[in-house]
């Protein structure tokens, strides 16, 4: 398995709370992503890292910002949580080669829940 | 932009059967198409990449299927165990950007 862990695992706050979600990984891949799991939309793509500092929006930003000042950490950050945020959110890392060969490798998941 | 359909969205079989999952996708502009396979709870584990250039992959009692000019794959899944229980995705490579669709829940009854 790829070495990519997610922490915290669970969290619950409150509707109003800055909440930071970590994502660790050993591989040294370039690219990493975050992502929200919600029932009937599949997985959707908050943002994106392609390097150290280099990050980029998905379709689903709005509320979100990351940063990533080390290879190995991506960090997603809810400036101000609201109950709509409530999801399961993957990291994932791919090495960025832009070919066919690309693929993803994904944490094991964090389920937030914002009251 | 790119949309990922997967049909059914939910599908319930007895042990043994032989079944197809479709995924269709609206941009056929990829560089490859992969399944994932989630269990409950669990993160994405990646079953079979099938690269633009290719019609199919194998992979044990998994083949997927890709014919990117009609923007479909089909993964087929032969004698249906219980362990085959869980949710599958399908997501479309595009320039390190990759687009899931929502899933088939599959249920393999015994």
């Amino acid at each position: 398995d790829a070495g990519i862990t997610q922490s915290p695992r669970h969290k619950v706050t409150e509707t109003g709370t800055p909440v930071t979600l970590r994502c660790h990984q050993t591989e040294n891949h370039r690219y990493m992503y975050w992502y929200r799991q919600d029932p009937g939309h599949g997985l959707r793509l908050i943002h994106y890292s392609y390097g150290v500092k280099d990050t980029d929006k998905g379709e689903v930003s709005d509320g979100y910002s990351v940063s990533r000042s080390k290879t190995e950490d991506f960090l997603l950050t809810l400036e101000s949580a609201t109950s709509s945020q409530t999801s399961v959110y993957f990291c994932a890392i791919s090495e960025g080669l832009a070919g066919a060969w690309e693929t993803q490798y994904f944490g094991p998941g964090t389920r937030l829940l914002v009251l | 932009k790119q949309e990922v359909t997967q049909i059914p969205a939910a599908l319930s079989v007895p042990e043994g059967e032989n079944l197809v999952l479709n995924c269709s996708f609206t941009d056929s502009a990829i560089y490859n198409l992969q399944w994932f396979r989630q269990d409950p709870g669990k993160g994405l584990t990646s079953l079979l990449l099938i690269q633009s250039s290719q019609r199919e992959q194998t992979s044990g009692r998994l083949n997927a299927s890709l014919d990117k000019s009609s923007g479909r794959s089909t993964l087929y899944i032969a004698a249906s165990q219980p362990g085959d229980s869980a949710t599958y995705l399908c997501a479309v490579n595009t320039i390190n950007k990759f687009y899931f669709g929502s899933g088939t829940k599959l249920n393999v009854k015994p």
